[in-house]
């Protein structure tokens, strides 16, 4: 959607790697989250923040770490200890109070070496 | 708990009939229901929201919804389908505070000419 990128669109992982996808909006929008997709599973919420300097942990937030210093970036890292990271992973945006909606990355497409 | 169900998991449909797609939900409270389209490899958009009043809300791309309290539904439906219309479709539940979205599982829509 308009307003945020997500980068890359593809990224490889190898064994014991950290990565991290990066997800930016001009928006202007309070809230940001992270989802993974997997086929046949729906979305699935990792992280959100609402506020800079401040995070929620979703369903599965195991193996993942965020860090929300601006108000702008939401980056995602997938950490060593996710052992099944294969996975198309979404970055949305919405504005606070009520988030009528939420405004959709493009995506980046995270696959293991 | 909240949760967002898609009993159909591939639907497929001839050019020009009739659509419709399922969704059913569960939530504690008065809930924001959505419907999003995803293409191959892109984000979600969004096709329309009900948040209160009227329970029949319109869409973009010709698409329709009617909330069924009693039902716990919130069924998609599009009169004539276009061949454009082949993508994934996810139903989504939010809460009035904004902070979280629960999405199905999707259905994936085929369209033969």
């Amino acid at each position: 959607d308009g307003g945020i990128t997500q980068s890359p669109k593809y990224l490889f992982r190898k064994e014991g790697q950290n990565v991290t996808l990066s997800c930016e909006q001009n928006l202007n929008h309070d809230a940001m989250y992270w989802y993974r997709q997997d086929p046949g599973q729906g979305l699935r919420l990792i992280y959100y923040s609402q506020i800079v300097n401040d995070f929620q942990k979703g369903d599965i937030a195991e193996g993942y770490s965020v860090s929300r210093e601006k108000k702008e970036s939401f980056p995602l890292t997938v950490t060593s200890a996710q052992k099944n990271p294969t996975a198309f992973y979404l970055c949305a945006t919405g504005v606070l109070p009520g988030n009528e909606k939420l405004f959709f990355g493009s995506g980046t497409q995270l696959s293991v070496l | 708990a909240q949760s967002v169900t898609q009993p159909d998991i591939h639907i497929t449909v001839s050019e020009g009939a009739s659509l419709e797609l399922r969704c059913n939900y569960s939530y504690g409270a008065t809930p924001y229901l959505f419907w999003y389209v995803q293409s191959p490899g892109q984000g979600l958009q969004l096709l329309l929201k009900y948040f209160s009043g009227d329970t029949l809300v319109q869409g973009i791309k010709g698409f329709e919804a009617e909330f069924k309290r009693s039902q716990s539904s919130f069924n998609l439906r599009k009169p004539s389908v276009h061949w454009s219309d082949a993508a994934e479709y996810f139903c989504a539940v939010g809460s009035n505070t904004g902070n979280q979205f629960y999405f199905g599982t999707g259905t994936s829509l085929t369209v033969i000419p």
